[in-house]
């Protein structure tokens, strides 16, 4: 299976700073099966991200997808006090569909 | 608006078995997979399979292969997924999730919590 890690595993930062997540996959992804949730306690994930790069309904523009192949990225150029949660990000290309472990974004 | 809403917490025996639904609304049932995932205390997501809306094929995580079973009730916009075997470690909240139109999974249920003890 494709495995997915994600790096920092803790990211402590203020409201207002810019927030750089990354995801590197064991093998290569097609892009347009690359996804990224946030999700907060006690709640389901929420999709922000698809095809890598492209924002779901009602994603703010301040996040922001990029990268290719084995490495990909989550940028939140602003944080907002509702962005401190954690992230995952997720490959769909092949099956098992895979998650990455979390970035957990909290505030310094 | 769509909604995935889930059936209420479970606690089974070790060797039992669970069955969870996800009732489905406000969107073309058949026209989307519907996925199981999966989240013990404290760890990552984990996909178990998923069914297709319209023609009710599977396909199944190898992990759980021979344990899960997924089924649809297209009369009632239903989606079970039924878990046997039952051991400690499948202690998790179990969501269902829904294909979208571009990718990723872009509606989810709230969760089924099942704890397994004996």
């Amino acid at each position: 299976e494709n495995v997915l890690t994600q790096s920092p595993g803790t990211l402590s930062l203020s409201p207002g700073e810019r927030a750089t997540l990354s995801c590197r996959a064991s093998q290569s992804v097609n892009s347009h099966y690359l996804a990224w949730y946030q999700q907060k306690p006690g709640q389901a994930p929420r999709l922000l991200i698809y095809g890598a790069s492209s924002r779901a309904t009602g994603v703010p523009d301040r996040f922001s997808g990029g990268g290719s192949g084995t490495d990909f990225t989550l940028t939140i150029s602003r944080l907002e006090p509702e962005d401190f949660a954690v992230y995952y990000c997720h490959q769909y290309a092949t099956s098992p569909a895979t998650f990455g472990p979390g970035t957990k974004v909290e505030i310094k | 608006q769509v909604q995935l809403v889930q059936s209420g917490a479970e606690v089974k025996k070790p060797g039992a078995s669970v069955k969870v639904s996800c009732k489905t609304s406000g969107y073309s049932f058949t026209r989307y997979p519907i996925q199981w995932v999966r989240q013990a205390p404290g760890q990552r997501l984990e996909w178990m399979g998923w069914i297709n809306g319209g023609n009710g094929k599977t396909l199944y995580s190898q992990k759980f292969q021979g344990r899960v079973t997924i089924t649809r009730d297209t009369s009632a916009n239903i989606v079970y997924m039924e878990l046997s075997s039952l051991i400690s470690e499948d202690l998790a909240v179990y969501y269902c999730a829904k294909y979208g139109d571009y990718g990723g999974y872009d509606y989810w249920g709230q969760g089924t919590l099942v704890t397994v003890s004996s």
